[in-house]
């Protein structure tokens, strides 16, 4: 039973180009959660989708990000026109019930140069 | 606003020894709480939880203690083991979907 897939690992990106973040949760897992860790500081939530659904995006910025969940297929995070700021490691994590019991993925770090 | 403060950055412990990783929380609203290890280059690895309505959950070398009147909780491993070395990251819910992260602080167990 694979665990969380995140790919790529490492992404480089020149400002203003986009950002394509991929995320395969867990066989079984339905809910899929996306965080970022800037550097020097914790995991910041940004969204948390189920199939087909955004169900919080509180913690995503209003511009430029986006995040999607298919009926088929990864999650994908979405990044355009990326800056520097968007220098970070994402996290994506999945439960199968929504719960407190996320499994986290290894991360992509994003390096925008 | 950090609503899950690790004040320490770094502990270094010697082998055999207890560690004592440290967390306070300002949202009195947190009814969950739970203790993440991470390792370089890879996800956050779930470790121990504790609701609200405890204060304490044991987990083989793994303690997790929680002072609700200071907002305050602690993690004890013990005894510590090299392969322990890591950041640890405390982490609380809010009745909602999200979690709320500190910023970590990284063990050493020095053999």
């Amino acid at each position: 039973n694979a665990g969380v897939m995140q790919n790529p690992r490492h992404l480089v990106r020149r400002r203003g180009q986009e950002a394509r973040l991929r995320c395969s949760p867990m066989k079984g897992h339905s809910h899929v959660y996306w965080y970022r860790q800037l550097p020097e500081e914790g995991l910041k939530f940004m969204v948390y989708l189920q199939k087909e659904n955004i169900i919080d995006e509180s913690g995503m910025p209003k511009e430029r990000f986006s995040a999607e969940f298919p009926k088929e297929g990864p999650s994908i995070l979405r990044i355009q026109q990326v800056v520097r700021g968007d220098s970070a490691a994402y996290f994506c994590a999945s439960s199968p019930d929504g719960g407190y019991g996320y499994t986290f993925g290894s991360g992509t770090r994003l390096t925008v140069v | 606003d950090q609503q899950v403060k690790q004040n320490s950055p770094s502990l270094s412990v010697q082998e055999g020894r207890i560690s004592i990783l440290n967390c306070d929380y300002t949202n009195s609203m947190f009814d969950y709480f739970l203790w993440y290890k991470k390792y370089p280059a890879e996800g956050p690895t779930f470790l121990i939880s504790i609701s609200s309505i405890k204060d304490k959950n044991e987990d083989g070398r793994f303690t997790v203690f929680l002072n609700k009147s200071a907002k305050h909780l602690s993690l004890h491993i013990v005894p510590s083991q090299p392969g322990d070395s890591a950041v640890y990251f405390c982490a609380a819910r809010a009745g909602a979907n999200n979690l709320f992260f500190g910023t970590g602080t990284r063990l050493t167990v020095i053999p």
